[in-house]
């Protein structure tokens, strides 16, 4: 596609629900990022996945969090067991790897309220 | 650490006045720094960055910022302000080629009004 792209736009869940987020990165890039934005707030970095390297996980707030990326391509963020304070806009973005000069691209977000 | 400050949480700036938003980094070695603009209920776009050469990029929408490698500044600024461009911005960098981590680094986000 010619964007990043990430499903659902809203979704809103129960407190205690599990929750899949999904980032379809622009075709070719190899890294991928993952953040959370409370409203009208900063970034906060989750995770982040560059090519076949192990994933840079130090951003994820706890252990209900996770996220995967199959064939270096598409990218699901899972949060179990939902809590209020997890209702934000989850980011994903996309760039080349090469020498880091790249531009980094963002999707709209996928807004999440935990009721 | 690597780091990157955008010391001012909000500017208020009257239309048609120039506006600048400050953006200070610490990173070792040659940066790769970037600006970001992010309207209400949208993700984040992107405005310009530099790379390397001339220290006065210029970008979308009218922006232009400036690099300024003895005071490890980005500052982003326009001329001549629209309250259109009212929204929030965020300076970025990104460690140079020697860095083997290359992650971006995101400031908190500077919130820009233009005031009609």
């Amino acid at each position: 596609g010619a964007g990043v792209s990430q499903s659902p736009s809203n979704k809103v869940t129960e407190k205690g629900k599990d929750v899949e987020l999904r980032c379809d990165p622009i075709s070719g890039h190899t890294a991928l990022y993952w953040y959370r934005q409370s409203l009208g707030q900063g970034l906060e970095f989750l995770i982040y996945f560059q090519g076949n390297s192990a994933p840079d996980k130090s951003g994820l707030p706890s252990d209900r969090f996770s996220a995967e990326r199959t064939g270096g391509s598409v990218s699901t963020l899972t949060i179990q067991r939902t809590q209020q304070e997890d209702s934000a806009v989850y980011l994903c973005a996309s760039s080349l790897r090469e020498i880091s000069g790249n531009t980094i691209y963002f999707g709209e977000g996928s807004w999440l309220t935990v009721v | 650490a690597q780091s990157v400050a955008q010391p001012e949480d909000q500017v208020n700036v009257a239309e048609g006045n120039p506006l600048t938003v400050k953006c200070t980094y610490s990173v070792s070695g040659n940066p790769y720094l970037f600006w970001y603009v992010q309207y209400p209920n949208r993700g984040l776009q992107f405005l310009l960055k530099y790379i390397t050469g001339d220290n006065l990029v210029k970008g979308s929408y009218g922006f232009e910022a400036e690099f300024n490698k003895s005071q490890t500044s980005f500052h982003l600024k326009k001329p001549s302000a629209l309250v259109s461009d009212s929204a929030l911005y965020f300076c970025a960098v990104r460690p140079g080629i020697m860095n083997r981590d290359d992650k971006i680094i995101f400031g908190k986000g500077t919130r820009l009004h233009i005031l009609p």
